[in-house]
């Protein structure tokens, strides 16, 4: 079974500063991975996921993140934050070929101060 | 290109009263279908699954159920709602293995 933790349930950060949320992730098999955003009352959007081609996955709004195998890790992060950063971020797990076994982690709300 | 709705938005429903939210997909065809419930301040919780019409999985044991008599629709169903029900309810749906795409939620508050 799969299962991913999210470290830090709230991160603040100044506008224009780096932003980098945390994410480890367990599986037994070969990994699918997944950075959503959820604006309030609303549904989750896809970031930008990881399906086991370039480690280094780009996304949208200029958020990327790196599968690292030997760390078990798949942090989101943005060089330089924007007002309309300000939402909640979901990552999530999967196990190659069947994602009907989807996981959550229990998201990090981050804030963006002016 | 796809799109998935859900209704209602919000729904407000005394405790002991029953439940019955839809989901309903378009531009796609055998979608697989996905319902979850979002708690206050948790992540998202997998409630039900389905691969293809009348076939339903359970994720955990609780008073819902759900449906799919059509191939692009999704139905949660609850006889009677208990004040633990409340919560934000989204659809999701998947082709392929890949991605799930989210509908936009419906918070429901049992009272």
């Amino acid at each position: 079974a799969q299962s991913v933790t999210q470290l830090g349930s709230h991160v603040s950060v100044s506008e224009g500063a780096l932003v980098l949320l945390r994410c480890n992730y367990s599986s037994s098999v070969p990994p699918y991975l997944f950075w959503y955003v959820q604006y309030p009352n609303q549904g989750l959007q896809l970031l930008l996921k990881y399906t086991s081609a370039a480690t280094l996955v780009k996304g949208i709004n200029g958020f990327e993140a790196e599968f690292k195998k030997s760390e078990t890790s798949f942090h989101l992060t943005k060089p330089s934050a924007h007002m309309s950063d300000a939402a909640e971020y979901f990552c999530a797990v999967s196990a190659f070929l069947n994602n009907n076994d989807m996981r959550f982690g229990a998201g990090t709300r981050l804030t963006v101060k002016p | 290109s796809q799109t998935i709705h859900q209704w209602p938005a919000t729904l407000v429903q005394p405790v002991g009263s029953p439940l019955s939210l839809e989901c309903t997909v378009e531009g796609t065809s055998n979608p697989n279908l996905y319902w979850y419930r979002q708690a206050a301040g948790r992540g998202l919780q997998l409630l039900f699954y389905s691969v293809g019409i009348g076939q339903i999985s359970s994720e955990v044991p609780q008073n819902l159920s759900a449906s799919r008599p059509q191939d692009r629709q999704f139905i949660l169903s609850s006889k009677k709602l208990l004040l633990s029900d409340s919560g934000f309810y989204l659809c999701a749906w998947s082709v392929y293995n890949n991605e799930q795409f989210f509908g936009p939620g419906t918070r429901l508050t049992v009272l």
